[in-house]
């Protein structure tokens, strides 16, 4: 079933760890998205690649970084993790590279930082 | 910032009554769109007005869009329990350059049998 992917589905994670969330798609889609969602305040974009071999910040981007080597994947990496870090991630996928029409989200990763 | 803020909070219905949720927005607009997230879920894509458009309908979900007002409103019409979710808007900034789509907080319908 053609779609989006996340790995893992939930991570506790001691704070200093480093840890890569994972997202893959099948799609072909040229624009991929990280996203942050925390109660009361809605979804908060982190990062997003228009096509591969690009990236941008978006809202919310320190403390994260990601790479795009191809048009499937796009792994957000938290280099050192800390508690506010704590939250749910949705990753996502638009065929427009300038995100301009839907978007598809994944199932989410539940990370909690202690 | 959010670019989307809709209202109310949270709405609480009946099985088979209709269910309103506006959404403002400060900026300009390519389009606005509507997602709606289960509990515990990704987001699912219900419906995209383009600020040339005035009014879409998609089943019983109808949405309108005033860009006079800056605002935009969805419509679901005899509802289910199963309609039971959050919904978002979201917009896109002409003026920003990238991949720019803006979430607002979210309404929580709950759809009582």
């Amino acid at each position: 079933i053609a779609g989006i992917t996340q790995a893992p589905t939930s991570q506790i994670l001691a704070a200093g760890r480093r840890m890569t969330l994972r997202c893959t798609q099948d799609m072909r889609h040229n624009a991929m998205y990280w996203y942050r969602q925390d109660l009361g305040l809605g979804l908060r974009l982190i990062h997003y690649s228009n096509t591969a071999g690009t990236t941008g910040k978006g809202e919310v981007p320190d403390g994260y970084s990601v790479s795009r080597a191809n048009t499937d994947d796009f792994p957000l990496t938290l280099a050192s993790a800390v508690p506010s870090q704590t939250s749910v991630y949705f990753c996502a996928s638009s065929q427009d590279p300038r995100g301009r029409d839907e978007q598809f989200f994944g199932p989410g990763t539940r990370l909690t930082v202690l | 910032s959010q670019q989307g803020e809709e209202d109310p909070q949270a709405l609480s219905i009946q099985e088979g009554e209709n269910a309103t949720m506006n959404c403002s927005y400060k900026t300009s607009i390519n389009n606005l769109q509507w997602y709606r997230q289960n509990s515990g879920r990704g987001l699912v894509h219900l419906i995209l007005i383009r600020s040339n458009e005035r009014e879409k309908h998609s089943g019983r979900l109808r949405v309108t869009l005033d860009t006079s007002k800056k605002s935009s409103s969805l419509l679901i019409t005899a509802s289910r329990a199963a309609d039971t979710a959050s919904y978002f808007c979201a917009t896109d900034d002409p003026e920003t350059s990238g991949s720019r789509l803006t979430f607002g907080e979210g309404t929580q319908l709950t759809v009582n049998p």
